[in-house]
Order: C-alpha cells, then structure tokens, then sequence
C-alpha cells in the first residue's frame, strides 16, 4: 500500500520560501505513467492545485504560482518537494502531496489524484 | 472563484437520492474527463470517481458520476449519515496560459 507523508517547517515568515517534502513509502516515484503533485487547501475553503512533475522530471504548474514554484523529485530517496518562493499570508494552506495515476481506455486517456498525504499546515505569519 | 462552478451546499435525508453539479468550459470539462472526490471532516480527500464514470474498488456504486458536455454530476443513492462531506469536481484544463489542473469550490453535502 502506498504511503505518502508531509514534511516541513509549519510557520513561515512573509518573503521567505516555504519548502515541503513528500516522502512515498511502499513504492518508487521512478515509475513510468506516475505524476506527482502538490495541491493546497486555505483554512475553510476548497481544494487548488499547485503543480505536478513526471517521473522523468517534467513539470506543470498552476500559471498564477508558475513564477514562485518548483518541484523537483528525488528518486533515490522516494521524496519529491516543493519550493514556492515570496510567500505572504494567501499562501497560508493545508499542503498535500498526491499521486496521479493514469487510466486508459478504448477512448480515453486520463490521470486522476489516486493517494494522497494527510496533509501538512503552514501558516506564513511573522 | 473556481474555474469549475459547483452549488456550495447539498442536502438529503436518509436514502434519498441527492445529485451534484459541476459545470466547466469547453477547455476543461468540454475537452477532459471528471474525477470527483469525497472529503470526510478533518481527512485528506479521497478518489470517488475517475474518468467520468469509473468508481476505484472499494467506493460503493451509490456513487455515480456522469458527463455531459462541459458539465458532470456526481450521484449519490440511498444516502447514509456518513456521506455527510465535501465533495469536489476536479479536471485537465487544456488552458491557452498553460494547462492544467482545476478543482471545483466544493459542494458541503448535510445529510438530514
């Protein structure tokens, strides 16, 4: 069973950068087909979306963060991170760490967020 | 404001049939397919339906999901009182700016 787990300062100071590490146990993140990303969730509110990287290294990125973020795996320790850079008090989140997996069929190609991480609060605050 | 429009509540009483809403655009539900997640109080989010339709094992087939267009329902049949969560739409947004993910605001579903 896959296992993915959060780790990170929890405060951090306005204009830093906030970095978070995701640590997958039961499985390698080297696999072909996988993405994995990160996804954010403000106190109270709904579910956005921050970036994801493939296996190879490629990455996409939410175009309104695209100039603060990057992630980047390591597949020697099965983690990948996040760095989103300039932080103020919007950037205040729930983070979680997924995995996108791929579905095919006779018509359709897709990828949907199969496991998640619990979740990791970071408050930007000084 | 999402990109993906869902009705910010939903209500049912037990075994009632309660649907949800989530309409897109033509460069995000229009052009890709749906995944719909339940998010139980105080638990990360969990896949409910995939592509459109598909249910990965173990969510029961109370729950159904369809597409139409640049909209997609999720369904919900004989509601039970630990169905009460935040459901989310999610899809690939195919967007001239770069493409990616979009998630809908969440529907806050109470079961009465």
């Amino acid at each position: 069973q896959l296992h993915l787990q959060e780790s990170g300062p929890g405060l951090v100071t306005p204009s830093e950068t906030l970095s978070l590490t995701c640590t997958v146990s039961g499985g390698s993140i080297s696999g072909s087909s996988y993405y994995w990303g990160w996804i954010r969730q403000p106190p109270g509110k709904g579910l956005e979306w921050i970036g994801s990287i493939y296996y190879s290294g490629s990455t996409y990125y939410k175009p309104s963060l695209k100039s603060r973020v990057t992630i980047s795996l390591d597949t020697s320790k099965t983690q990948f991170s996040l760095k989103l850079s300039s932080v103020t008090a919007a950037d205040t989140a729930l983070y979680y760490c997924a995995r996108l997996s791929p579905y095919t069929s006779s018509s359709l190609f897709s990828y949907y967020f199969d496991y998640w991480g619990q979740g990791t609060l970071v408050t930007v605050s000084s | 404001q999402s990109v993906l429009t869902q009705p910010p509540s939903a209500s049912g009483t037990p075994g009632q049939r309660v649907t949800i809403s989530c309409s897109g655009s033509s460069s995000n539900i229009g052009s890709n397919t749906v995944n719909w997640y339940q998010q139980l109080p105080g638990t990360a989010p969990k896949l409910l339906i995939y592509s459109n339709n598909q249910r990965p094992s173990g969510v029961p087939d109370r729950f159904s999901g369809s597409k139409s267009g640049a909209s997609a329902s999720l369904a919900i049949s004989g509601l039970q009182s630990d169905d009460e969560a935040d459901y989310y739409c999610a899809a690939w947004d195919d967007s001239m700016n770069g493409p990616h993910w979009v998630f809908g605001g969440g529907t806050k579903l109470t079961v009465l």
